[in-house]
């Protein structure tokens, strides 16, 4: 059975960071592209950013450009997204996901884990 | 504001079948053939229920249904079910640098 776990959220203060993980169980983990994918509280969904099987490509949603970093630790079944330089608007829902294909759809999804931005 | 544009709710009672469009542009939905929907109920996470336009995952029920016409993808539900209602939203691989976008996503209510 897939699964996937997200961790590491919580309250943070404008400008300060969080590292969320997320642990893959059930599949091949070193073969899917992996994603990020947020949901604003009673908003609708939002691609963060994701990263191919060997980690050597990684694409981030504009707003995020420069400020978060996706990685991945295959040996360890686990996809991370480091959080810097963060502002309200990124309270959100955090779902990690897995992609079909690179191009299509997520076909997994995790519980998600929820980040609070306040002071 | 989303990338791609739903509309906000439909409605449609049991038995009935519903579409609920996704429009977008050349670079995203008319583009490619890679449109997916979603369904997702309050409190829990999305699920696939298409993907690439038309085709549904292995457990997916057949009630559901993609296509494509130009910039605008469309999900039918048909013989609607109470279980049916819940938010619906549709995604597409973009040549943007954003590389996919969501739509804004569909409140269903089964009357």
């Amino acid at each position: 059975e897939v699964q996937l776990v997200e961790s590491g959220g919580g309250l943070v203060q404008p400008g300060g960071s969080l590292r969320l993980s997320c642990a893959a169980s059930g599949f091949t983990f070193s073969s899917y592209w992996m994603s990020w994918v947020r949901q604003a509280p009673g908003k609708g969904l939002e691609w963060v950013a994701n990263i191919k099987q060997d980690g050597s490509e990684k694409y981030y949603v504009d707003s995020v450009k420069g400020r978060f970093t996706i990685s991945r630790d295959n040996a360890k079944n686990s996809l991370y997204l480091q959080m810097n330089s963060l502002r309200a608007e990124d309270t959100a829902v955090y779902y990690c996901a897995r992609d079909f294909t690179v191009t299509t759809g997520f076909d997994y999804w995790g519980q998600g884990t929820l980040v609070t931005v306040s002071s | 504001q989303s990338a791609l544009t739903q509309p906000a709710s439909v409605s449609g009672s049991p038995g009935q079948s519903i579409t609920i469009s996704c429009t977008g542009t050349s670079s995203d939905v008319g583009g490619y053939n890679y449109v997916s929907w979603y369904q997702q109920h309050p409190g829990k996470a999305p699920k696939l229920m298409i993907y690439d336009v038309s085709n549904r995952p292995s457990g997916v029920s057949n009630r559901f249904s993609g296509s494509k016409s130009g910039n605008t993808a469309s999900l039918t539900i048909s013989g609607l079910q109470a279980e049916d209602e819940a938010d619906y939203y549709c995604s597409s691989y973009t040549s943007s640098s954003t590389l996919k976008v969501f739509g804004g996503g569909t409140k269903l209510t089964v009357l």
